[in-house]
């Protein structure tokens, strides 16, 4: 499979829950991103993975605690949300910096509503 | 803090009709980038313009990059409902071994048959 993959597409969650998103890329690039996209608001990087190392954290809440095991996977882990986290959360991957930048390839989405 | 506006954020226009939709900022970035989303789905990268004053086409899209490297435009011929979407820029730059983004909030267009 090609692409970026996205799992799961959508998901409830209620504010005492914990649960995980999955992203996983099989077009061999080594940086990885999780963005946040709200209604009326640009995307929000959130995380940036490059080798499997976190190079960024965009200042973002606790709650929110990305994984990278490999250079293929990255997980964002959820716990005691809030109702105003509730967006569509996008992963992307790059090839890393090299020279010439190819742009981002991203998954659909998981649209994660929080009550 | 780098950010990019566009305009208009909403085009609601006829099938056949001409459009151009504009992103501006006052930073200078190594590369800019448009990206089509549509809903329930994940932004498309369309084009990447790096050099001042470049002009890509990409069938009825034409894009430019402005010559100080801050500005972009993208111009659509005869839209068509296909067409109809949320167009993204993006300008890039290089941070701790990979390229990062900074985004617009986006055109929403919709084309009506």
């Amino acid at each position: 499979e090609t692409g970026v993959t996205q799992t799961p597409r959508h998901l409830v969650m209620g504010m005492t829950n914990k649960k995980s998103l999955k992203c996983e890329q099989h077009l061999g690039h080594n940086a990885m991103y999780w963005y946040k996209q709200s209604a009326k608001k640009p995307l929000e990087l959130m995380f940036v993975y490059n080798f499997k190392e976190q190079t960024e954290n965009n200042s973002v809440p606790s709650r929110f605690s990305p994984e990278c095991p490999n250079s293929s996977h990255l997980f964002l882990h959820l716990h005691t949300l809030q109702p105003e986290d509730s967006a569509l959360y996008l992963c992307a991957s790059s090839q890393s910096f090299t020279g010439e930048f190819h742009g981002y390839t991203f998954g659909s989405g998981t649209r994660l509503t929080v009550v | 803090t780098q950010l990019l506006e566009q305009s208009p954020q909403f085009l609601s226009i006829q099938e056949g009709e001409n459009l151009t939709v504009y992103c501006n900022s006052s930073s200078v970035f190594s590369s800019l980038q448009w990206y089509r989303q549509e809903p329930g789905e994940g932004p498309v990268l369309l084009v990447t313009v790096v050099t001042g004053g470049e002009v890509k086409k990409l069938k009825r899209l034409t894009f430019q990059f402005g010559d100080a490297r801050k500005d972009s435009s993208l111009h659509i011929t005869a839209a068509q409902p296909g067409d109809t979407g949320l167009y993204l820029c993006a300008g890039s730059y290089s941070g701790a071994g990979s390229y990062q983004l900074t985004f617009g909030k986006g055109t929403k267009l919709s084309v009506i048959p």
